[in-house]
């Protein structure tokens, strides 16, 4: 497709449980973000790939959470033993490169429900 | 901390009037400004930006203006249409050393635009 595609868009799993979230970028887009959007609040940045450099990590908000992506292709979220506040939208963003002048495109997210 | 913050939760406009959705920020080391767009269980969409050597940029009903000393930008949507009823996302990002963006995007909360007839 043309656009950035995620999946699931929806799951649904119980507390401790671990979990795993896909991105297919746009095809050619070298730059790879992942967010989160919890209940009411704005987007909430996690991390981006760019190319073969070190991913940024600043945003992971614990260990239990953990990405990888395979050269410029799909990309993997893990949130192992989930807990109810992991419970949000998560979204996947690629551009062509890190640059102001890229607007990061988006992909649908999936809606995330810890119970 | 809320470094991006978009203090009107919602904003209701009638058809063909101007609509002004606000952003403040705090963080100086913001350079670079979005705004994105987004429908209900949909990604958000990408609508303008601004660098913060520019005041101002306009795309056709969508202007962006920004104030610096103020830590301030506003988007103006001109005539407002019912069809431009969604949430809409201030962004801000900041260039490292080097002068390449840096990534990483600080969303404010959103602001819900609704656009009657």
């Amino acid at each position: 497709g043309a656009g950035v595609s995620q999946s699931p868009s929806n799951k649904v799993t119980e507390k401790g449980k671990d979990v795993e979230l896909r991105c297919d970028p746009i095809s050619g887009h070298t730059a790879l973000y992942w967010y989160r959007q919890r209940l009411g609040q704005g987007l909430e940045f996690l991390i981006y790939f760019q190319g073969n450099s070190a991913p940024d990590k600043s945003g992971l908000p614990s260990d239990r959470f953990s990405a990888e992506r395979t050269g410029e292709s799909v990309s993997t979220l893990t949130i192992q033993r989930t807990q109810q506040e992991d419970s949000a939208v998560y979204l996947c963003a690629s551009s062509l490169w890190t640059a102001n002048n890229q607007p990061q495109h988006f992909g649908d997210g999936t809606r995330l429900s810890i119970l | 901390d809320q470094q991006v913050k978009q203090n009107s939760p919602s904003l209701s406009v009638q058809e063909g009037r101007i609509s002004i959705l606000n952003c403040d920020y705090t963080n100086s080391m913001f350079d670079y400004f979005l705004w994105y767009k987004k429908y209900p269980a949909e990604g958000p969409t990408f609508l303008i930006s601004i660098s913060s050597i520019k005041d101002k940029n306009e795309d056709g009903r969508f202007t962006v203006f920004l104030n610096k000393s103020a830590k301030h930008l506003s988007l103006h949507i001109v005539p407002s249409q019912p069809g431009d009823s969604a949430v809409y996302f201030c962004a801000a990002s900041a260039s490292n050393a080097g002068g390449t963006s840096y990534g990483k995007l600080t969303f404010g909360q959103g602001t819900i635009l609704t656009v009657h007839p």
